[in-house]
Formats: C-alpha cells, sequence, structure tokens
C-alpha cells in the first residue's frame, strides 16, 4: 500500500480564500483523523471518521473549518474563509481497528501558509 | 482525555552515545505508539507497542501498561536520529505528548 495520501503537499493563498485539503486513507482502514500541527500548539485533533461518518468535532475550531469523507477511500478539509491563524501543518492519518492492531499511520501533510 | 507527560523535553547527545526517553500516563493505556518526526516534518511510525518489549535495529521500546509509562531507548545515536520524538495513546482519539526533542552532534 502507498501509504496514506495527502494533497497538496504545500499551499500559499491570501487571506480570505477558501483551502481545500485532500486524504486518500490506507485502502482497508476504517478510522481516518485530522490533525493540525503548530509550534504553539503542537498537534490537535480536529476531528475523527468511522466508517465515513464523523465521530468527533470537537476540535474543529470554528464554522470556517469542515471536513467531509464522501466515500472510504477520500477525504477533505476545507477552510472557508482561510485566516493568516490558519496557517499551519495539516496531517491527515487513518487505523483499522478491523485488523486489530490499532496502529496509526500519518500522510506526509499538508503545509498551509495564509497571507 | 488521557494527560500525556515527556521527559525530557530536550535532548543532546554525542553522536554514538545511549539515551532513555519516558512517557508517563495520567490513565491506563492500550494502543501506545511512538513517532519519530524528522527534521522535514514527517511522523514516522516507530513503535505499536501497547505493552511489553520490541527492537528495531538499534531502537527498542518498553511498555509497562499497568503502571502506565513507556520507554524509549536509543542506542548508538546518530545525527539521523535528530527530531522530536512523541509518545501516543491511540485509543480510539490519539493523545499526543509535547514530544522530545532530539538533537544529535556529530
Amino acid at each position: 500500500d502507498a501509504g496514506v495520501i495527502q494533497s497538496p503537499r504545500h499551499e500559499v493563498t491570501e487571506m480570505g480564500q477558501e483551502v481545500t485539503l485532500r486524504c486518500k486513507p490506507i485502502s482497508g482502514h476504517d478510522y481516518l483523523f485530522w490533525y493540525r500541527q503548530t509550534m504553539m500548539r503542537g498537534l490537535e485533533l480536529l476531528i475523527y471518521f468511522n466508517n465515513n461518518v464523523p465521530i468527533d468535532d470537537s476540535g474543529m475550531p470554528e464554522d470556517r473549518f469542515s471536513a467531509k469523507m464522501p466515500n472510504a477511500s477520500f477525504s477533505t478539509l476545507k477552510i472557508q474563509p482561510s485566516e493568516p491563524r490558519d496557517s499551519a501543518v495539516y496531517f491527515c492519518a487513518s487505523r483499522g481497528l478491523a485488523e486489530n492492531t490499532g496502529e496509526l499511520f500519518f500522510g506526509e501533510g499538508s503545509r498551509l501558509t495564509v497571507l | 482525555g488521557i494527560q500525556v507527560e515527556q521527559s525530557p523535553p530536550d535532548l543532546i547527545l554525542q553522536e554514538g552515545a545511549n539515551s532513555t526517553l519516558r512517557c508517563n500516563f495520567s490513565d491506563s493505556v492500550n494502543n501506545l505508539q511512538w513517532f519519530h518526526q524528522n527534521p522535514w516534518g514527517q511522523l514516522i511510525n516507530l513503535f505499536y507497542i501497547p505493552s511489553g518489549t520490541k527492537q528495531n535495529g538499534r531502537l527498542s521500546a518498553t511498555t509497562v501498561a499497568t503502571e502506565r509509562y513507556s520507554l524509549l531507548y536509543i542506542s548508538s545515536s546518530q545525527t539521523t536520529d535528530s527530531g522530536v520524538y512523541f509518545c501516543a495513546d491511540n485509543d480510539y482519539k490519539l493523545s499526543f505528548g509535547a514530544g522530545t526533542t532530539v538533537t544529535v552532534r556529530a
């Protein structure tokens, strides 16, 4: 398997623009997580899905952030409108609890810079 | 959620030295993992170790779940070991520690 695939790897945009980050989890994994990493706050869980259903979105900062998982192989994290304080590295991760291992695998991250 | 405390926060090593990183948890852990975040920002899985001891080359890890801690051993450190080491309890909702920043000097 190619692992968790995220795109874009880097995104530079201007304040007010819409940003869409994409993630393809490892095939067969039941759980998908979106994290954000900044120097100030470290790694924060934003939202996670189980079998394509959002389970906990309490970490989503505000209404400008939304996430969807239309099918088992694709998820998006959208920020609209973007602000400079959204600049961070956004990680997607997946896990296959059904495999009885519980091991979590991360994508390489999407580095977002909002000017 | 579960609280994760890592120590030491920073570690500077001379190449070839050995070291031990520690992770303490506020509650029992079920799915403990160790990650290495390299200088390029990638989060690399080191160990999935809910309990017991595992070894992978120069790295090994031990988790004592009943006592709520885990240890990561780095032996004969190399400059490529530099980066941030995170432990996390991966029980439906990953709880990360703040990390240990390791710098290995040549």
